[in-house]
């Protein structure tokens, strides 16, 4: 079982709609949780960290259930720069622990949002 | 804010040569750096965690002796990718991470093309 599973998209949405992008990790000692959007051929940029207690920033939303091991992101009102590929991102463990604990990627989302 | 500076951006070689990427964090210290590959329509393959200082830690099924690794000082990585093939080419990216901040910092990446 992959470590970090995403929908495998693409979506395709007109301007001003909603859309949910799903993510499922499997490793249980995961204690950080990221979305990334990344757009071709650059490097990823952080969108948010998510949190147990769900976390907002504008238009986008971060859900976390940890008992399904389930992160999801909600971006309302989507805009056409919103279209990127978004990466769900946990961590394999602890980073406060430790400096070494790497980020694992999943294989991301591909939003186009149309006019 | 942090910058990690990846070199070059480009590469295309001719099969057999070896090519040498390299990733500096720019205004802090990166005890730890982490190596990621992307195959075209792919997530990000960790491929290695880099420690100032000490041997690096390959993921399962990337090969050491092709993939060197040197992470010689607090501020500088390499990635040298040994007689690279075709079949190497793909989009290198490097990322480090200060001390117990949590927030993982990219650099631009570097797309290699092998001959």
């Amino acid at each position: 079982r992959k470590e970090v599973e995403q929908d495998p998209g693409p979506f395709n949405v007109p301007e001003g709609a909603t859309v949910a992008f799903n993510c499922t990790y499997s490793n249980s000692a995961s204690q950080s949780f990221f979305w990334y959007r990344q757009d071709c051929r650059k490097e990823p940029k952080l969108l948010m960290s998510v949190y147990s207690s769900g976390n907002e920033d504008g238009r986008f939303t971060a859900q976390l259930n940890r008992a399904s091991q389930y992160i999801s992101l909600l971006i309302r009102d989507s805009k056409l720069s919103d279209s990127a590929t978004y990466l769900c991102v946990v961590s394999r463990g602890d980073l406060r622990n430790s400096g070494n604990t790497p980020l694992v990627f999943g294989k991301g989302t591909r939003l186009s949002v149309i006019a | 804010g942090a910058v990690v500076s990846q070199h070059p951006s480009w590469v295309i070689c001719k099969s057999g040569t070896s090519v040498k990427i390299e990733c500096r964090s720019l205004d802090f210290q990166a005890t730890t750096m982490f190596w990621y590959r992307q195959f075209p329509k792919q997530s990000l393959m960790l491929m290695a965690t880099s420690n100032e200082g000490s041997k690096a830690t390959y993921e399962q099924g990337v090969e050491k002796d092709k993939f060197l690794i040197n992470h010689a000082s607090l501020t500088l990585s390499t990635l040298t990718v040994t007689s690279a093939h075709p079949e190497d080419s793909s989009f290198y990216i490097c990322s480090a991470r200060r001390s117990r901040v949590e927030k993982l910092f990219f650099g631009s990446g570097t797309q290699l093309s092998v001959l």
